[in-house]
């Protein structure tokens, strides 16, 4: 079947401003995750959602950052008043639940000029 | 604060050789750790992954040694490749209810032909 999908794969934007980035998880998989890997480093926890809800938001940096999974499937990362510091890639996961195999997607790159 | 320490930074070895990555962490509220193999511009992959009751897991090519006392593990690459050149992570779950993943700084590995 068909894996994590992110959409976009690449996003540039300018200082200050909002983006979107979306995630399409394995379907039927309750658990999905945004992890942001900054360049060299390993992938950093964001939030973690079981269902619709936000069990754990505490690996988000700041108010800027919020995400939300309305129906239980598809998930939105946004981030307000981009800063230049928000360049990274952010990648989704998504299990059958939090003691499983977590399956990423390919990520968004996101650049803030 | 970092809670998983990844060594080396970046590896090379002659086809045919052993590769090996090392790991160590700091908390002990862990309960699954495992390894993700990561291509350029691709999201991270699950290659092989142990619990801490177990010492040693192989499949195929790749083992991963574990040493709870010490809380080090690491991921032996049998008979390396110039096909697994690529980025390893060691990662390790946490027994919160979340099951985020904590990653290590990641390994480039060069598997030269």
């Amino acid at each position: 079947g068909a894996g994590v999908s992110q959409t976009p794969s690449n996003k540039v934007t300018e200082k200050g401003k909002y983006v979107e980035l979306r995630c399409d998880p394995i379907s039927g998989h309750t658990a999905l995750y945004w992890y942001r890997q900054s360049l060299g480093q390993g992938p950093e926890f964001l939030i973690y959602f079981q269902g619709t809800g936000a069990a754990d938001d505490s690996g988000l940096p700041n108010d800027r950052f919020f995400a939300v999974r309305p129906e239980g499937s598809v998930s939105t990362l946004k981030i307000q008043r981009t800063e230049r510091g928000d360049s990274a890639v952010y990648l989704c996961a998504s299990s059958p639940g939090r003691d499983r195999v977590q399956y990423f997607g390919p990520g968004t790159r996101l650049t803030v000029l | 604060q970092q809670q998983v320490k990844q060594s080396p930074q970046s590896l090379i070895v002659q086809k045919g050789g052993i590769s090996i990555i090392n790991c160590a962490y700091e908390n002990t509220a862990f309960d699954y750790f495992p390894w993700y193999q990561q291509f350029p511009g691709k999201g991270p992959a699950l290659l092989i992954a142990i619990r801490p009751d177990v010492s040693e897991k192989k499949e195929g090519r790749f083992t991963i040694s574990f040493n709870k006392s010490a809380k080090q593990f690491s991921l032996h690459i049998m008979d390396s490749q110039p096909g697994d050149s690529a980025t390893y992570f060691c990662a390790a779950r946490t027994t919160s209810n979340t099951g985020k993943l904590i990653f290590g700084q990641g390994t480039t590995l060069q598997v030269k032909p």
